[in-house]
């Protein structure tokens, strides 16, 4: 039973370019969160999602992020004309229910903007 | 409001010694779980602990105890016998019950010693 997948594992993108990170949750999981984890410090939540539905999107920057998780395929973090403050590691974790207690994390996808 | 702290930004222990990392955190609500996760250098995020609230023991997993100290609000991570593959960061984190969101700590660089 495969973990989270996350993709790319390392995404080099250029200023004013897009960034897109892919999330398959783990098998029977309909719930996906994703996480931003900036250099030298924790991870903060940015979104929540169920299949079709963003549920809560309040850590997500107001500008040029969004989310999506479709009926089908996985999960995407897309981010518009990227900046350098963009670079980080962005984390995707998955859970069966809203009420687990704990949920499983993919290895990320690091963004580095030049 | 919730908050997770992580006071030592950086630990050495000699291998096979015991080593505590320290966590304090802050909530209203009586009900919420502690966790703990290790950050190794190729970026995964890997849980190793789990702490509820209500338990009544501190947990253990292996290597692994939780120091739970409710009326400090501390959850400090105990690794006894350090092995140099334990050389990491590790990273505390809280979520209140009934919720999603993970709160994390800066966390604690590791580094085990031959």
């Amino acid at each position: 039973n495969a973990g989270v997948m996350q993709n790319p594992r390392h995404l080099v993108r250029r200023r004013g370019q897009e960034a897109r990170l892919r999330c398959s949750p783990m098998k029977g999981h309909s719930h996906v969160y994703w996480y931003r984890q900036l250099p030298e410090e924790g991870l903060k939540f940015m979104v929540y999602l169920q299949k079709e539905n963003i549920i809560d999107e309040s850590g997500m920057p107001k500008e040029r992020f969004s989310a999506e998780f479709p009926k089908e395929g996985p999960s995407i973090l897309r981010i518009q004309q990227v900046v350098r403050g963009d670079s980080a590691a962005y984390f995707c974790a998955s859970s069966p229910g809203q009420e687990t207690y704990g949920y499983t994390f993919g290895s990320g996808t690091r963004l580095t903007v030049v | 409001a919730q908050k997770i702290t992580q006071t030592q930004p950086g630990m050495f222990v000699q291998e096979k010694e015991a080593v505590t990392l320290d966590c304090t955190y802050d909530t209203s609500d009586p009900s919420y779980g502690l966790f703990w996760y290790k950050q190794p250098s190729s970026g995964e995020m890997i849980f190793l602990i789990y702490q509820g609230s209500y338990d009544q023991q501190n947990a253990t997993e292996g290597r692994y105890s939780l120091n739970f100290q409710k009326a400090r609000k501390s959850a400090n991570l105990v690794i006894s016998a350090s092995q140099l593959g334990d050389s990491a960061m590790y990273f505390c984190a809280m979520r209140e019950v009934g919720t999603y969101k993970y709160i994390f700590g800066t966390g604690t660089r590791l580094k085990v010693l031959a």
